[in-house]
This record gives structure tokens, C-alpha cells and sequence, in this order.
């Protein structure tokens, strides 16, 4: 099992571009989830999908669009970058079962917005 | 809404230290409590957990044990290695109802050992 997989690994966008971060896991989990983390301040949650189908909100949507193309994917989509977006993004997933559950953390992706 | 402390860092030891890490929180309920650790240029994996008051997290030489009356989960190790130089994250979660597992994370300690 590769886990949860993340593409690119590095990213460098001029302001105003558009680019989308893929995610995938092969562990069959139902929720997945994506954060960014900036120094000092931990990760902050942007959105999740708790089940295939359906995404909401996270701490810090805007700025941000996601798809959950199927259970195994889950997509970032920056439509119009900005330099505060620049951030490591880290990609979750979780078998959620009413329980306590870990989280299963992809390798990130570094953007950079000039 | 939910919150997570750490303490401030980075925090600096030598070799055989003993350490610990301030984590307190604020949240509704009865969360779940994590610490997750990030090693340069990787993503975070879970050190360990504890998932009702008093329960006591353990894993690799790690614990920390759910405190509800002070509302604290200190990670603690009692001899670092140089392989414990890493990022150290205090996560909670909401357990059940309409948190779908989300995580609040406080601001992580960078932790160095030195030989």
C-alpha cells in the first residue's frame, strides 16, 4: 500500500495562476481532508470530505475549491493564486467508524506564490 | 470553538535529556487527544493518542496522559535520541456527530538533540 500519495511535490505559480494539488489513498477510507501548514501556526484545516460525494468547509476556505472525484481522490484547487497562499499543503484521510480514528498524512506539497 | 497550546519553542537537549512538551486545550465534550510527530521533509504520522480522561498514550519511549481536570496532555520521554529531532504537533478531535474526525492542532515544537 502506497498510502496517501500527493502531486507535485513543489509547485511555484505567479500570482494569479491556477493550479490544482492531487491526493490520493489506497487504505479504502470514507473521509479526507486538506491543511495547510504555515510556521507558527500549525495546520489549519481548508476543507474535508467526510464521505465520497459530499466536501465542506474548513478554518480557512477561501482562496480554495476541492472535488472528491471518487472515494479514492480528493482535489485542491487554487483558482486565482495569491503570495498568501504560499504554504505546505498536507493531504488526510481517515476510515471514520463513530470512533476514535487516525489520520493518515500524505508527504505535502510546497507551494510557492511570487 | 476548539483550541490547542503548545508550549513555546524550539526547545534544544542533549542526548539522554529528559523532555517534555506543555500541550493544554480548550474544547466542548470529550475530545480525543493526539500527538503527531513530523521528521524533516515528511508528512506527519501519529505518535500516539488517548481517547477518555486518564487515559495514558504511549509509543517509542513517548507518553502522555489525558489530564481533563487541567485539560493538559504533556508529551513527555524520559532519554532523546538525535533521531527524536523533529516537529512535534498536540491534535485534538471531536469524536462522533457532525465533527467528521476534524483536527485542531496547535502550533508544534520544534525539538533538536544534539550528541
Amino acid at each position: 500500500n502506497a498510502g496517501v500519495t500527493q502531486t507535485p511535490k513543489f509547485q511555484v505559480l505567479k500570482t494569479g495562476q491556477s493550479m490544482t494539488l492531487q491526493c490520493a489513498q489506497d487504505m479504502n477510507h470514507n473521509s479526507m481532508y486538506w491543511y495547510r501548514q504555515d510556521p507558527g501556526m500549525g495546520l489549519r484545516l481548508i476543507y474535508y470530505s467526510a464521505s465520497e460525494g459530499t466536501t465542506d468547509k474548513g478554518e480557512v476556505p477561501n482562496g480554495y475549491n476541492v472535488s472528491r472525484l471518487n472515494k479514492r481522490e480528493f482535489s485542491l484547487r487554487l483558482e486565482s493564486a495569491a503570495p498568501s497562499q504560499t504554504s505546505v499543503y498536507f493531504c488526510a484521510s481517515m476510515i471514520r467508524d463513530g470512533s476514535y480514528n487516525e489520520q493518515f498524512f500524505g508527504p505535502g506539497t510546497r507551494l510557492t506564490v511570487l | 470553538g476548539n483550541s490547542v497550546t503548545q508550549m513555546e519553542g524550539p526547545v534544544t537537549l542533549s542526548e539522554e535529556a529528559f523532555l517534555t512538551i506543555n500541550c493544554t486545550y480548550t474544547a466542548t465534550g470529550y475530545p480525543s487527544l493526539f500527538w503527531y510527530v513530523q521528521y524533516p521533509g515528511e508528512g506527519l504520522q501519529l505518535l500516539l493518542k488517548a481517547t477518555k480522561a486518564d487515559d495514558k498514550g504511549s509509543n517509542k519511549g513517548f507518553e502522555a496522559t489525558y489530564r481533563k481536570e487541567t485539560t493538559s496532555f504533556h508529551l513527555e520521554k524520559g532519554s532523546v535520541q538525535v533521531s527524536d529531532s523533529a516537529v512535534y504537533f498536540c491534535a485534538l478531535s471531536d469524536v462522533g456527530g457532525t465533527s467528521y474526525g476534524k483536527l485542531t492542532f496547535g502550533q508544534g515544537t520544534i525539538l533538536t538533540v544534539h550528541p
